[in-house]
């Protein structure tokens, strides 16, 4: 039973457009909701977060916007760049019941073209 | 501040052998986890110690598997006997409680490649 789901294995667009990634949830106790950029050979690296009481939380070029009540949230890249081109996973944590160990999304590869 | 390191980089061992991997934190984090991925698919959770205890280790496959923080500081995971279906990467994760908000944001090793043949 796959808790956090990433429908789409990849997406691709071209440099200063946006990318949208999205991202499906089921366990309504998610509360905490985390974007990891990954590079081939490397680990998961941390980009942005947002807590279930707020409903979008941006840094920078990064936006992530949390729907509740479709239990959906998205990132925005904008404008892209051809270095943002990697594996992002959607992460959700229910801190109340599971503690803080998070559930991962199987990953979009995103491709940015020059 | 050096980030998470993992030990080997790369695993090839047969079937029933024993593999130790280890984890080395983000100096000062008390939480660390164990996370695998397999086959290219979502990363799963294993284990989470706080400081040298065990807090969930809810994740893990089967009692082949054994983690360890002794003193709080480095992790362990070892596999014995290693099966098949073991292999994957498994990537070890550390993050410090800030004071009134809880653990949040994880901080990931490279991970450690493990292929059983």
């Amino acid at each position: 039973d796959q808790q956090v789901k990433q429908n789409s294995p990849s997406l691709s667009v071209q440099e200063g457009r946006i990318s949208i990634l999205n991202c499906d949830y089921t366990n309504s106790m998610f509360d905490y909701f985390l974007w990891y950029k990954k590079y081939p050979a490397e680990g998961p690296t941390f980009l942005i977060s947002i807590s279930s009481i707020k409903d979008k939380n941006e840094d920078g070029r990064f936006t992530v916007f949390l729907n509740k009540s479709a239990k959906h949230l998205s990132l925005h890249i904008v404008p892209s760049q051809p270095g943002d081109s990697a594996v992002y996973f959607c992460a959700a944590s229910a801190r109340e019941t599971s503690g803080s160990r998070l559930t991962f999304g199987e990953g979009t590869q995103l491709t940015v073209n020059p | 501040e050096a980030g998470v390191t993992q030990f080997p980089s790369h695993s090839v061992i047969e079937k029933g052998q024993t593999v130790t991997l280890r984890c080395d934190p983000i100096s000062g984090h008390d939480n660390l986890y164990w996370y695998r991925r397999v086959m290219g698919k979502e990363i799963k959770f294993l284990l989470h110690f706080v400081k040298e205890s065990k807090q969930d280790e809810s994740g893990m496959p089967n009692n082949r598997f054994l983690a360890e923080r002794t003193g709080g500081t480095y992790s362990t995971l070892k596999v014995q006997p290693a099966e098949l279906e073991d292999s994957g990467v498994y990537f070890c994760a550390s993050s410090q409680r800030r004071p009134g908000q809880g653990t949040y944001e994880q901080y990931f090793g490279p991970g450690t490649r493990l292929t059983v043949t």
